[in-house]
C-alpha cells in the first residue's frame, strides 16, 4: 500500500463548478499538506499549504486537513477552464532541517466551457 | 526571479549511452531535490542535497544513477547505462531549508531512452 492515496481520475466539470480533490494517507507522523498543481509540460506549482488540522481558505481554494480520518481535500469554487490541470497532494513529517515529501499521483481535472 | 533552470527539456538517446542532467537551483535555496515523474508511479524522490551534501539518496534507482552537487549553484544527475526503462520526466527542486519551505521545481527534463 502506499503511503499516500489519490483517485487519479481523470474528473471533468463544467466552468462554475464546486470541485473536489482528496487524498488518504496511511503515516501519522505526517504534519505538513501541500497542494501542488501542474499544467501540462510544466513543473509543479505550490498551490497551498496547511499545518497540522484545519483549513485554509484563499480566494476560490480550500485546504482541509483531517487528521483523525488521515484524509485531505481541496475544493475548488467557480471552477474556470484555467484551472484545467493535475492537482498533486504531498506530504511530511518534519525532521531537520529539510522536509522531504511525499506526493500522490496526482488527480487530473478538466473544467469545461 | 530566475526559477529553477533544468537543461536539457528534452532529451532522446538510445540505450546503453551515458545521460546527463542538469540543475540550476534558486540562488540563495539550500536544498536541492531530484524528482523522477511516470505515469505509473508518479513523482518520485529520487535524492535530495542540503548544503550541497546528499542528505538521503535511498530513493535512487539502482547503481546506475548518480547525482552531484558541486558548489550550490548546480546539480547534475548522471545515468548510465541508461535503458529504456529510465524514460521519464526528470524534475529538479530546491528551497530553503528549516522548518517548512516550499520547493520550487523547474519544468523539468523528458527523457525518452529508445
Amino acid at each position: 500500500q502506499k503511503e499516500v492515496e489519490q483517485d487519479p481520475g481523470p474528473l471533468s466539470v463544467p466552468e462554475g463548478a464546486i470541485v473536489s480533490l482528496n487524498c488518504t494517507y496511511s503515516n501519522s507522523a505526517f504534519q505538513y499538506f501541500m497542494w501542488y498543481r501542474q499544467y501540462s509540460r510544466k513543473g509543479p506549482e505550490l498551490l497551498m499549504y496547511t499545518y497540522s488540522s484545519g483549513n485554509k481558505e484563499d480566494g476560490r481554494f480550500t485546504a482541509q486537513v483531517d487528521k483523525s480520518s488521515k484524509y485531505i481535500s481541496l475544493f475548488i469554487r467557480d471552477s474556470q477552464p484555467s484551472d484545467s490541470a493535475t492537482y498533486l497532494c504531498a506530504m511530511s513529517e518534519y525532521r531537520g532541517a529539510t522536509n522531504k515529501l511525499i506526493f500522490g499521483t496526482g488527480t487530473l481535472l478538466a473544467v469545461q466551457p | 526571479d530566475a526559477g529553477v533552470i533544468q537543461s536539457p527539456r528534452h532529451e532522446v538517446t538510445e540505450m546503453g549511452q551515458e545521460v546527463t542532467l542538469r540543475c540550476k537551483p534558486i540562488s540563495g535555496h539550500n536544498s536541492l531535490f531530484w524528482y523522477r515523474q511516470t505515469m505509473m508511479r508518479g513523482l518520485e524522490l529520487l535524492i535530495y542535497f542540503n548544503n550541497n551534501v546528499p542528505i538521503d539518496d535511498s530513493g535512487m534507482p539502482e547503481d546506475r544513477f548518480s547525482a552531484k552537487m558541486p558548489n550550490a549553484s548546480f546539480s547534475t544527475l548522471k545515468i548510465q547505462p541508461s535503458e529504456p526503462r529510465d524514460s521519464a520526466v526528470y524534475f529538479c527542486a530546491s528551497s530553503l531549508s528549516g522548518g517548512y519551505q516550499p520547493q520550487h521545481f523547474g519544468d523539468g527534463t523528458r527523457l525518452s531512452i529508445l
